[in-house]
């Protein structure tokens, strides 16, 4: 399995909270994804990163800021916690980025976030 | 916008049986790839096929390209309870990194 460790798992916070959830990879891959799953959704893609300090939006990018000051980190942060984040977000890594035709996802165990 | 819808929602069979899902898009694309998702778990790759290619195999799995039609096709041979999970297509639609589009996948049951 990769090595990509999520955290916190299971989180249960109150609107208007600032929210930041965590993922580490310790398989030195250039580009990690932030993912957010909802029912009759599917997946959407929040932000992305393509190296150190290169991020770019998503799909669903509002209301959600990125950073990632090291190879193996990426955090994804919610300013202002709304009840329309309450989610499953998953974190995924890519050796090569997947415009290439070898660009598959390993993604993480996922984060459930709950907004009261 | 969703691209890549998978067929049926949800499907139900007898462990032994043939499971078979499809996964429609619209625009074309670079590549097409399959997932799978167990419950409360992250996905997992399953296989990758490109633009060019009609069909590939791994292990029971045989996965299907037509682009003329926008469609893709997943075939699980002898299926097992194992085999329970919710399955995803995604597409690449460009050379960039912006990640995949998933459809909203398809749960497949397998009956002891």
């Amino acid at each position: 399995d990769a090595g990509i460790t999520q955290s916190p798992r299971h989180k249960v916070t109150e609107t208007g909270t600032p929210v930041t959830l965590r993922c580490h990879q310790t398989e030195n891959h250039r580009y990690m994804y932030w993912y957010r799953q909802d029912p009759g959704h599917g997946l959407r893609l929040i932000h992305y990163s393509y190296g150190v300090k290169d991020t770019d939006k998503g799909e669903v990018s509002d209301g959600y800021s990125v950073s990632r000051s090291k190879t193996e980190d990426f955090l994804l942060t919610l300013e202002s916690a709304t009840s329309s984040q309450t989610s499953v977000y998953f974190c995924a890594i890519s050796e090569r980025g997947t415009g290439a035709n070898t660009g598959e996802l390993f993604f993480g165990e996922g984060s459930r976030l709950t907004v009261l | 916008s969703q691209q890549g819808e998978e067929d049926p929602q949800a499907l139900s069979i007898q462990e032994g049986e043939n499971a078979t899902m499809n996964c429609s898009y619209k625009t074309s694309i670079n590549n097409l790839q399959w997932y799978r998702q167990n419950s409360g778990r992250g996905l997992v790759h399953l296989i990758l096929i490109r633009s060019n290619e009609r069909e590939k195999h791994s292990g029971r799995l045989r996965v299907t390209l037509d682009t003329s039609k926008k469609s893709s096709s997943l075939l699980i041979t002898a299926s097992r309870a194992a085999d329970t999970a919710s399955y995803f297509c995604a597409k690449v639609t460009g050379g960039g990194a912006d990640g995949l589009t998933f459809g909203k996948g398809t749960h497949l049951i397998i009956q002891p």
